[in-house]
Order: structure tokens, then sequence, then C-alpha cells
């Protein structure tokens, strides 16, 4: 009965390999989000999607696309990865109308060798 | 001068203490205020939000909203262990289309 679920919770590369990352969410919300986190914990949006159309787009390098199949899933395809690519990627959830009232999923740690 | 300012940690203070984390910002368009407590290894969680200026409570948990001033605090009372985690604030406006901006959290430890 997880409310928003990630896949993987790591992933470990190489240099210049795409890869992708999953979410879903149970809690019939129509907004997904995609934050990253630093190794100094700051916490930064980079996309978000309303009823599987893209709203905020927060000047992030076009390696990274979002795709939204339907509003339960937001992927993140990550093209010729680098070095600073590095961080912890969390998904979020929420309905439209209480952007406010985030749930995050556990995020998925990201290490790019 | 960033949008939010959170003060620097980490912060350690023993069994049953009260605890005031605090934020700075400097858009006054910030109508939504909100606290989430993130534990090592998790995502965020939503502790507490406030729209306006105001206090809100919620059992150990008061946060405050000074919009005058642009600061925004979460106190703590009787702080437990289970307590110890990274708190963020963050704050938006109100509307479609509107983002969280959030502070760079700090790290409470609460020692038994």
């Amino acid at each position: 009965d997880t409310a928003v679920s990630q896949t993987p919770k790591y992933l470990v590369t190489q240099m210049g390999n795409d890869k992708s990352i999953k979410c879903e969410q149970n809690l019939g919300h129509d907004t997904m989000y995609w934050y990253k986190q630093d190794s100094k914990k700051f916490l930064k949006i980079m996309f978000s999607y309303n009823n599987k159309e893209l709203i905020i787009n927060e000047t992030v390098p076009n390696r990274f696309s979002p795709k939204s199949p339907d509003k339960a899933h937001l992927n993140l395809h990550i093209n010729s990865l680098e070095l600073g690519d590095s961080a912890v990627y969390f998904c979020a959830s929420s309905h439209w109308s209480e952007q406010e009232t985030q749930y995050f999923g556990p995020g998925t740690r990201l290490l790019v060798l | 001068q960033k949008e939010v300012e959170q003060d620097p940690g980490p912060l350690s203070v023993p069994e049953g203490a009260i605890v005031s984390l605090n934020c700075t910002y400097s858009n006054s368009a910030f109508q939504y205020f909100m606290w989430y407590r993130q534990y090592s290894r998790k995502g965020p969680e939503l502790l507490m939000y406030t729209y306006s200026s105001g206090n809100k409570e919620d059992g150990r948990f008061t946060a405050q909203v000074d919009k005058s001033s642009k600061y925004i605090s979460l106190f703590i009372r009787d702080s437990q262990p289970s307590d110890s985690a990274t708190y963020l604030c963050a704050m938006s406006v109100s509307g479609a289309n509107s983002k969280l901006t959030f502070g760079k959290g700090i790290t409470l430890s609460v020692r038994p």
C-alpha cells in the first residue's frame, strides 16, 4: 500500500550511460514532480506534470527527459550521464489544488562513476 | 541572496529540550509555508503547513509565520530522540504553476 514508489532505489553506472527512473503513485493525485537532492541535502524541483502535461521545467539540461504515460506515473530518463548527476532523485505527487501538500517517494540514489 | 535561507546546522539537543528551527525568505509573494521532516535515507514528509501569517499547533509542534519580517519558525516541545531528522522549510506562492522552494535543511539530533 505504498503511496509513492520509485524504482530502482539505487543506481550505480558509468559516465556516458543512459538510465531511467520510474515513479508511481496510488494516491489518486493528478500532479507529479521530480526533485534532485544534492550531497548537501539541498532539494530542488526539476519538473512537474499535471494530468500528463508538463507544467514546470526548471532549467534542467535536456539530457533529462521526463515522461508521464498517465497521471499515476512519471518516469525520468537521463542520457549521457555525467559525474555531476550523482544525487538522490525524489518523485512526489499532490492534488493540483493542493500543491503545498506533496507526498514524496523514498528516493533513488544515483551514483555516476 | 537565496530566496529561502535556513539556519545552518547541525543542531544537537538533550531529550526534553525545546527546539527552535528558523527560516527567512526574500520573496514577499510567498503565501504557503511548510515544514518537511526527512529521516536518514528516506523521502521528506510534510510535517505542518501554514497559509499566510499566524501560528499553527499540532501536538508538540508549533509553526509560526511572520510575513512582515519574512521569517518562519518551527518549535518542537519536549523533544524526543525520534525527532532526530533533517528539517526543511519550504514555501510557495499561491495559484496554479506554483512550486515549492526549499531551504537547505537543518539536521537535528536529540540525545537520550
